[in-house]
């Protein structure tokens, strides 16, 4: 079946500092991949939809140039976070959409710990 | 606007059967999603449903009613591992992402 690789698993950083997360479709093409956020207890937030070979779509109220977000191939899409704060602290989770069929297939997610 | 509900919290015996409905409201419709998630793992998919009616996988089935903007999922023979978090979700447009609602938390008890 579909996997999706998230790297890394865990991070933790420091106030100020800059994280990149890969987001691999590992046997299959994914033009589009999504970026999410989850809170503790609470539900999966969309953050942009990753687009191959052109600008990621953020949605309303995600900083783009907080959240930067590159697309350089049907198998990879990095989130960076940018000058990390406490508050960015959470669960981000990457998702594909199998070009060649109907499912979305998630990451296994970064746990990421600002300090 | 765009909108799905779900329950917030869910309670049941190893055993038993348990059903998690979902109302969705969309712009467009691409198919209704349910994910499992455990604590602190990402989700894992469980069913699609694009088409109104039921569809069975094992101990799981899913139902849809796209003019009730309805779907329940039906968990049975209830087990410990079952505890989780489960996620309804829909696709507005196809190749879009998946809008998920808050999630319902089910907890399993012996």
């Amino acid at each position: 079946g579909a996997v999706v690789s998230q790297h890394p698993s865990r991070v933790i950083c420091k106030s100020g500092t800059s994280v990149k997360i890969e987001c691999r479709s590992l046997d299959f093409q994914a033009t589009t991949m999504f970026w999410y956020r989850q809170f503790p207890k609470q539900s999966l937030m969309l953050m942009a939809t990753s687009n191959e070979g052109s600008k990621a779509t953020y949605e309303q109220g995600v900083e783009k140039d907080k959240f930067l977000i590159n697309h350089a191939s049907l198998t990879l899409s990095t989130l960076t976070v940018t000058s990390a704060h406490p508050e960015d602290s959470s669960f981000y989770i990457c998702s594909a959409r199998d070009d060649g069929g109907y499912g979305y297939t998630f990451g296994s997610g970064t746990r990421l710990t600002v300090v | 606007g765009q909108n799905i509900d779900q329950p917030t919290e869910m309670t049941a015996t190893e055993g038993a059967i348990v059903q998690i409905n979902c109302t969705y409201q969309t712009s467009g419709f691409n198919g209704l999603f349910w994910y499992q998630q455990h604590a602190g793992e990402a989700p894992t998919f469980l069913s699609y449903n694009v088409l109104d009616g039921l569809e069975e996988k094992g101990r799981f089935s899913s139902f849809l009613s796209r003019s009730k903007g309805y779907s329940y999922l039906l968990l049975k023979e209830l087990q410990m591992k079952d505890s989780a978090s489960y996620l309804c979700a829909a696709a507005n447009q196809a190749g879009t992402a998946l809008i998920f609602g808050k999630g319902t938390t089910l907890s399993v008890s012996s």
